[in-house]
């Protein structure tokens, strides 16, 4: 079964850093999306994109975040300064008729 | 503005009891309602789905939910417990279908512990 993954499976950084966070979402979809969850708070909604542009992006993707879809098959998040609260566990998902989950970035920012 | 309310951050039954998680919505307009379960230190894994269709949608493992426009509510059931229930479930709610790219908004999660 077709599924998406993600890498690295865990990202440990220092303040002020950037990191790129890696996805390949399902060959055939036509939307992606990042979505975060904060240890012990629920999943949210950061972007998505579709044919090669940002359709919708919450009010927590500012302007130290960005989307690319680089090739024909990664779709990355870079977030380019990092905070102690960008740590979260990061969800790239993708969808045709059913929205399918990666397994998950866990990003500590020291 | 979407939302979605989990009611019991953690739930507990015993094996062979009857699973209820509840999960209450506020939409504009005709919702896409959800069902994810989350296993320890793995993605999100789609449970169910309601897309306007029948008010009763059945899901992978035996759960189903009951689409109540008037309660706003989808409630998800599952007949009897099994231990490899166990696990975080999160409802979410989006106000456009996969095909216009609709975000999902989840709510904060309900932990299903399953006793032996």
């Amino acid at each position: 079964e077709p599924e998406v993954t993600q890498t690295p499976s865990h990202q440990v950084t220092q303040m002020g850093q950037e990191v790129i966070l890696r996805c390949v979402p399902i060959s055939n979809h036509l939307y992606f999306y990042w979505y975060r969850q904060i240890l012990g708070q629920k999943v949210e909604f950061l972007v998505s994109f579709y044919n090669n542009e940002i359709s919708e992006k919450s009010e927590i993707f500012d302007d130290q975040f960005s989307v690319e879809r680089p090739d024909g098959s990664n779709f990355t998040l870079k977030i380019r300064s990092t905070k102690l609260e960008d740590s979260a566990m990061y969800f790239c998902a993708s969808t045709w008729d059913t929205q399918y989950f990666g397994p998950g970035t866990r990003l500590t920012v020291l | 503005a979407q939302s979605v309310t989990q009611l019991g951050s953690h739930v507990s039954v015993s094996e062979g009891a009857l699973v209820l998680l509840r999960c209450n919505y506020s939409s504009s307009v005709p919702p896409y309602l959800f069902w994810y379960v989350q296993y320890p230190n793995q993605g999100l894994q789609l449970l169910l789905k309601y897309t306007s269709a029948a008010t009763l949608v059945k899901g992978i493992n035996g759960f189903e939910a009951e689409f109540k426009k008037s309660e706003t509510s989808f409630h998800l059931t599952k007949p009897s417990a099994h231990m490899s229930d166990a696990a975080e479930y999160f409802c979410a709610v989006s106000e456009s279908g996969y095909n216009q790219g609709g975000k999902l908004i989840f709510g904060q999660g309900t932990e299903l512990s399953v006793k032996p």
